[in-house]
């Protein structure tokens, strides 16, 4: 099926520092997602942006919709051990609730 | 906020057998419900959209005769694996829609590991 391209796969940092991950489509979406899974579990949203240009802030996390409406990033400032798991992003465009998932980045942080 | 369960959370099964994933939105009623499914280390994959009353349609590669889905109600969907062999085993994932265009929310369950073995 679709996917969007997400990058890193996977990053190994250290608690405190900054990490940024990002997604590209070839594909226009209305509304980009940013998920955290925790193994044995279900997505979680973390971020929605809804318009192209917007950034949007959830505590230590910031996600973009890019101008073009084909991309994305989400950073999250100083990383403690509990931001450990898999993040996703995902794109939706005018069908409903069908979203198009990345294939995710694996984030380990080192106390 | 918003619930969907899914339930159960883990099943094994012997390969042949049929097994039944129920999802179900709890507190709200959901005007479509999706059906994912992912593998260990990969991203979820769309295998169906499911909306009350209707037919499933089913994405691209799914055979709809081996994943039966039915949605009987407004809150709930039933993901059913027939004849179920070990590639089958998987993570399986619900999520909710209540909005009718792109207006809506989205919820997830917390998934079903099936083992078949």
């Amino acid at each position: 099926g679709q996917q969007l391209n997400q990058s890193p796969q996977s990053m190994f940092i250290q608690e405190g520092e900054d990490v940024s991950m990002n997604c590209t489509s070839s594909s226009i979406f209305n509304t980009w997602l940013w998920y955290k899974q925790d193994p044995g579990e279900g997505p979680v949203l973390l971020i929605a942006l809804y318009k192209a240009g917007e950034l949007t802030s959830n505590g230590r996390l910031t996600a973009q919709f890019g101008i073009t409406r084909k991309d994305s990033f989400l950073n999250i400032s100083a990383s403690i051990p509990s931001d450990v798991g898999i993040y996703f992003c995902a794109g939706r465009g005018n069908q409903g609730g069908k979203l198009i998932f990345g294939q995710g980045t694996e984030l380990s942080v080192k106390p | 906020g918003a619930v969907v369960s899914q339930h159960p959370s883990r099943v094994i099964c012997k390969s042949g057998t049929s097994v039944k994933i129920e999802c179900r939105s709890l507190d709200f009623q959901a005007t479509t419900m999706f059906w994912y499914r992912q593998f260990p280390k990969q991203s979820l994959m769309l295998m169906a959209t499911s909306n009350e009353g209707s037919k499933a349609t089913y994405e691209q590669g799914v055979e709809k005769d081996k994943f039966l889905i039915n949605h009987a109600s407004l809150t709930l969907s039933t993901l059913t694996v027939t004849s179920a062999h070990p590639e089958d085993s998987s993570f399986y994932i619900c999520s909710a829609y209540t909005g009718t265009s792109g207006d809506g929310e989205l919820f997830f369950g917390e998934g079903s590991r099936l083992t078949v073995l």
